[in-house]
């Protein structure tokens, strides 16, 4: 079974609108830690946003932020005021206590931000 | 030079050749680790080492022989490849601490874009 899962495989958003990014996870280990990604074009994997299993709130960076939904394992990312700049490829990513420097990736999601 | 650097960024090669990628991290990790990135494909974690040595081998092909010679460095090997492995190589390092939560992110580098011939 896939541990991370992102549904959406192209995204359109309109300058200064918000949009989120989905992403579902798959895990029975009780401690483990989400990760976002944002990829542009040049290749270069950047790291955005971190959200910990027993974090009690959503984390949040910048214009970025977790909606950390626990139950039904979902983490999805949601980039507020969009800028043509967040034109990329993003990726969703787990890793568990238990299975160490393992980090699981999704298949990603186009994002295009329009003017 | 700052963060993750990868060299080369692009390279061509038959499947008769033989070349090296490398990957060099100025963070002060002790764990680095190798990536290939095809398209429509989940990041696939090849390689792992922490403290130069190798934790991970996710069933790689012996065609690629990865080598890390001190925390700072590490290479990967390639000869007789196959079009197949035409991807994108992500090098990637972080910083590893012992026992809790695993929240230590991944550093990447910019990659090297190879073409299999």
């Amino acid at each position: 079974a896939q541990k991370i899962t992102q549904t959406q495989p192209g995204m359109f958003v309109q300058e200064k609108e918000a949009v989120t990014l989905d992403c579902t996870y798959d895990t029975s280990d009780p401690s483990y830690g989400l990760f976002w990604y944002k990829q542009p074009s040049s290749g270069e994997m950047i790291f955005l946003i971190y959200q910990g299993s027993y974090d009690q709130q959503n984390a949040t960076e910048g214009r970025y932020s977790l909606n950390f939904q626990k139950a039904r394992k979902s983490a999805n990312l949601v980039i507020s005021a969009s800028q043509l700049g967040d034109s990329a490829m993003y990726f969703c990513a787990m890793r568990e206590a238990t299975t160490g420097n393992q980090f699981y990736f999704g298949t990603g999601t186009s994002l295009t931000v329009i003017p | 030079e700052t963060g993750v650097t990868q060299t080369p960024r692009h390279l061509v090669m038959g499947m008769t050749n033989k070349k090296s990628l490398k990957c060099e991290q100025h963070l002060g990790h002790n764990a680095m680790y190798w990536y290939k990135q095809s398209a429509k494909k989940p990041l696939e974690l090849m390689f792992v080492y922490n403290f130069k040595e190798q934790t991970e081998n996710n069933s790689v092909p012996s065609r690629f022989s990865p080598e890390c010679p001190n925390s700072s460095h590490l290479f990967l090997h390639l000869h007789t490849l196959q079009p197949e492995d035409s991807a994108l190589y992500l090098c990637a390092s972080s910083q590893e601490l012992a026992g809790g939560p695993k929240k230590e992110t991944q550093y990447f580098g910019p990659g090297t874009r190879l073409l299999v011939l």
